[in-house]
């Protein structure tokens, strides 16, 4: 059975770096079959894909983050991160890591449980 | 704002039949999947591909697509239906992940 639990300040200030980091198990993230994704939702919003990086360390960020988006691999502890720099109120949110695997399109078919980041000083 | 676009909310009665669909230009090119999301909770993939289900999903959930339209089908609405619903695909590019704006679902 495939996990994922991400990990990270629940609390990050305006203006700095919201980071998080995804811990998979029963998968390996340098697997070839998946690659691994961020996804975040607002309180009372919908769901807005943030970026996802393959085995090789390849990644396709959402246009509207990419100037201070970073999504990278730790193969040694099966981990991936989200380094998301100069911060808003508008990107409080419940961030969700999750595997996608491609079958005709992008399926997000095992998720983390989320974590909820707050920008506030 | 979102390239796929779905209804804001719907409702149904308990055990009739409802349609959620989601609309985008991708979908012409690439599938849509379908996701459920209770309150509090991760969401879970209830749909993919022309119309598939994974494994644990009742068979009440079908999907369909047509033209530059996604329809996700209940069959039945159960009262435990009663969350929002996400389609994903690609943007009008095909380069990147996109989600619906969402559809909650009521079961009346």
């Amino acid at each position: 059975q495939v996990q994922l639990q991400e990990s990270g300040p629940g609390l990050v200030k305006p203006s700095e770096t919201l980071s998080l980091t995804c811990t998979v198990s029963g998968d390996s993230v340098s697997s070839g079959n998946s690659y691994w994704s961020w996804i975040r939702q607002p309180p009372g919003k919908g769901l807005e894909w943030i970026g996802y990086i393959y085995n090789s360390g390849r990644t396709n960020y959402n246009p509207s983050l990419k100037s201070r988006l970073t999504v990278s691999l730790d193969t040694s502890k099966n981990q991936f991160s989200l380094k998301l720099n100069s911060v808003t109120a508008a990107d409080t949110a419940v961030y969700y890591c999750a595997r996608i695997v491609y079958k005709g399109n992008d399926l997000f078919d095992y998720w983390g449980q989320g974590t909820l980041v707050t920008v506030s000083s | 704002s979102s390239e796929l676009t779905q209804d804001p909310a719907v409702s149904v009665a308990l055990g009739q039949t409802v349609r959620i669909t989601c609309q985008g230009d991708s979908l012409r090119s690439y599938y849509a999947s379908w996701y459920q999301q209770k309150p509090g909770q991760a969401p879970v993939l209830v749909i993919y591909g022309k119309d598939n289900r994974p494994s644990g999903i009742p068979d009440r959930f079908s999907g369909s697509s047509s033209g530059n339209t996604a329809s996700l089908t209940i069959t039945g609405a159960q009262a435990e239906d009663e969350a929002d619903y996400y389609c994903n695909s690609r943007d009008s590019s095909g380069m990147h992940v996109s989600f619906g704006g969402g559809t909650k679902l009521t079961v009346l």
